[in-house]
């Protein structure tokens, strides 16, 4: 079956501008997680969803950061006025639900802020 | 909070080589472990989970023990392949929420 979508796959973008990337989860997964992998950070969480609330928001960098996911599926992650350390492979993941143990990640969003 | 350490990389190994890796963590409770692999150009995927003290997860030759007293839960292959080539995360999650949290992880790189 089809797994973990993301899109764009590469984004290259000018500082201050806003970007969003979008995340499909495997069908019926009700848990969908953001995560972002840089260099110097290494593999952070960065939000999940149980449906489409969030109650875990705690790894966002910073109030220019946000996400929503509607209809319990599709994810959007937003950053505002982007800032040249928001560089990096941004990863999604989906899982059963929250007590379930493995996550399927999707093959990430690499961003790149000039 | 929670954390995982894992030793640093690159590790590279001569193929049919004995693999260790450790790893290392610090958390509330009991999490559940994670071995994570990222082979080149792909996206991460599980390679074995343990989920309660002394629970052995395996897959693929790959073997990782959960050991509560030590806190630990090194990864081990007996005899490595150059397909095995890729970076390892090490990762816990609690059961509520779910979220990971990795170890920096560690390249290995096996030559033939």
């Amino acid at each position: 079956g089809a797994g973990v979508s993301q899109s764009p796959s590469n984004k290259v973008t000018e500082k201050g501008k806003d970007v969003e990337l979008r995340c499909d989860p495997i069908s019926g997964h009700t848990a969908l997680y953001w995560y972002r992998q840089s260099l110097g950070q290494g593999l952070e969480f960065l939000i999940y969803f149980q449906g489409n609330s969030a109650p875990d928001k705690s790894g966002l960098p910073s109030d220019r950061f946000s996400a929503e996911r509607t209809g319990g599926s599709v994810s959007t992650l937003t950053i505002q006025r982007t800032q040249q350390e928001d560089s990096a492979v941004y990863l999604c993941a989906s899982s059963r639900d929250t007590s379930y143990n493995e996550q399927f990640f999707g093959p990430g969003t690499r961003l790149t802020v000039l | 909070g929670d954390s995982v350490t894992q030793m640093e990389g690159p590790v590279t190994l001569s193929e049919e080589a004995f693999l260790t890796i450790n790893c290392t963590y610090t958390a509330t409770g009991y999490p559940s472990l994670f071995w994570y692999v990222q082979y080149p150009g792909e996206g991460l995927q599980l390679l074995l989970k343990a989920t309660k003290a002394d629970d052995k997860g395996s897959n693929k030759g790959f073997e990782a023990t959960y050991r509560k007293e030590t806190t630990s839960f090194h990864l081990e292959k007996g005899s490595v392949q150059v397909s095995d080539s890729a970076v390892y995360f090490c990762a816990l999650s609690h059961n509520q929420g779910g979220k990971l949290i990795f170890g920096q992880g560690t390249e290995l790189s096996v030559k033939p």
